[in-house]
């Protein structure tokens, strides 16, 4: 299946923001949406929002709502997510993933851990 | 929607037949959609559409089901199959949610 490739590791504070990049092989967001899911530890997986790169169009879970920004750059075939007044529990590992109604989501990030401690 | 996984914990012997159930808490438009874990990794698409394989998914897992009940069957269970799996509903209308996941251990 496609690999994605995310960035690094992260610690923040409680109270920051930290915004985790995406970067999808070419072609990918003429035709396919991105989503992120995270993943507590130990817990399941949990899906936050996604975006049509070539729409713009974002949606996000209500959980999130109005701390969670998902975009994307066509340029560079990378999209981001920035989630803010982060808490220790939305210590994470967050994956970002290629979705398509046809093919659901069959190509995914390796992760990215977010520590948010003090 | 919300989506149920059951067992939480299914417990086999490799060769064995596993059933894992998956239930909306209504009907839905949406599609479904099965993922495997192993520990430490991504996720990894196994079915779509409720029965369709995805790429390089061997012919032992298989999905079916429709309106609020949902099946992933892995015919004969190999080593590797061990793993946790979960459900998710998706479609052209986010939000989409995942079921809690079913941990199939060995026996």
């Amino acid at each position: 299946q496609v690999h994605l490739v995310q960035s690094g590791a992260e610690v923040k504070k409680p109270g920051s923001s930290v915004k985790v990049s995406c970067k999808a092989p070419g072609g990918t967001f003429s035709s396919y949406a991105i989503t992120w899911v995270r993943q507590a530890p130990g817990q399941g997986l949990e899906w936050m929002g996604r975006i049509i790169p070539m729409l713009g169009i974002a949606n996000y879970a209500q959980k999130f709502q109005g701390r969670v920004t998902i975009t994307a750059d066509k340029s560079t075939s990378t999209a981001y997510m920035e989630l803010s007044s982060l808490r220790s529990d939305d210590t994470a590992v967050y994956y970002c993933a290629r979705e398509r109604v046809d093919t659901a989501m069959d190509g995914w990030g390796q992760g990215t851990l977010v520590t948010v401690s003090s | 929607i919300v989506l149920t996984q059951s067992p939480g914990t299914l417990s086999l012997s490799p060769g064995e037949r596993a059933t894992l159930s998956c239930r909306a808490s209504q009907s839905s438009s949406s599609y479904l959609a099965w993922y495997q874990q192993k520990p430490g990794q991504a996720p990894r698409l196994l079915i779509y559409g409720t029965s369709s394989r995805a790429t390089g998914i061997p012919d032992r897992f298989s999905g079916s089901g429709s309106g609020t009940d949902f099946t992933l069957t892995i015919s004969r269970l190999e080593p590797e199959d061990f793993a946790v799996y979960y459900c998710q509903q998706y479609g052209s209308s986010p939000p989409y949610t995942f079921g809690q996941g079913t941990k199939l251990e060995i026996k």
